[in-house]
């Protein structure tokens, strides 16, 4: 079964200050993903990216910013953090044709801001 | 606006019932669904995905899907108290299988 991890599992910051939360796969695939996940509103993508160098804009961009530097790390960099990023994030993974576009999602970083 | 409307949003049904979940996308752009399944306090795992008009069927699971009208829905026979969990229906354009758009998902509750 596909790998991935993440981490912290929980952070808890103040509004204005810098948090990176990292995610890491093991299963050589090319495609690596940021949700955040929030009742009523189901997983909504942050950013995504197709390999090392790469990133791809989402659905609810605005003050994040994402880094994928090798095939297996992903981060997510929130650099001046306001409450309303309080949520649940997930970092998932997939690879390419058929059924390997299954996602696999990592455990999830549960993030506070004050 | 939700591109991906899921109904209804909660659902209780008793041990060895039939749940019934649907999922429509008001985007016309996309082609393919898949229905991810989250128990509580995890992560969301692939449960199904439906890619051509018709019936798939795995176990005790069956998902249907309608192109014309970009409504799929998920059916689970024999329901039990371990299917309790958030369901949660993604689509896709053809052109992006890797860009999902979820629904806010539906919560099962399975009660014996």
């Amino acid at each position: 079964e596909a790998a991935v991890t993440q981490s912290p599992r929980n952070k808890v910051t103040v509004t204005g200050g810098n948090v990176t939360l990292s995610c890491r796969q093991t299963n050589s695939h090319n495609y690596m993903y940021w949700y955040r996940q929030d009742t009523g509103h189901g997983l909504r993508l942050i950013h995504y990216s197709y390999g090392a160098g790469n990133l791809q804009i989402g659905d609810v961009p605005d003050g994040y910013k994402a880094t994928r530097t090798t095939q297996e790390d992903f981060f997510l960099l929130l650099e001046l953090a306001s409450p309303s990023q309080t949520s649940l994030y997930f970092c998932a993974s997939s690879g390419t044709g058929g059924d390997s576009y299954e996602q696999y999602f990592g455990p999830g970083t549960r993030l506070t801001v004050l | 606006q939700q591109k991906v409307q899921q109904s209804p949003e909660s659902l209780i049904v008793p041990e060895g019932g039939m749940a019934s979940l649907n999922c429509t996308s008001s985007d016309r752009n996309v082609d393919y669904f898949w229905w991810y399944r989250q128990h509580s306090g995890k992560s969301p795992k692939m449960l199904m995905s439906i890619f051509s008009n018709g019936e798939k069927e795995e176990g005790r699971f069956t998902v249907h899907l309608n192109k014309a009208s970009l409504h799929t829905s998920l059916h689970i026979r024999d329901s039990q108290p371990s299917d309790s969990a958030l369901y949660l229906c993604a689509a896709s354009p053809p052109s992006s299988f890797s860009k999902l758009v979820f629904g806010q998902g539906t919560s099962l509750s399975v009660v014996p």
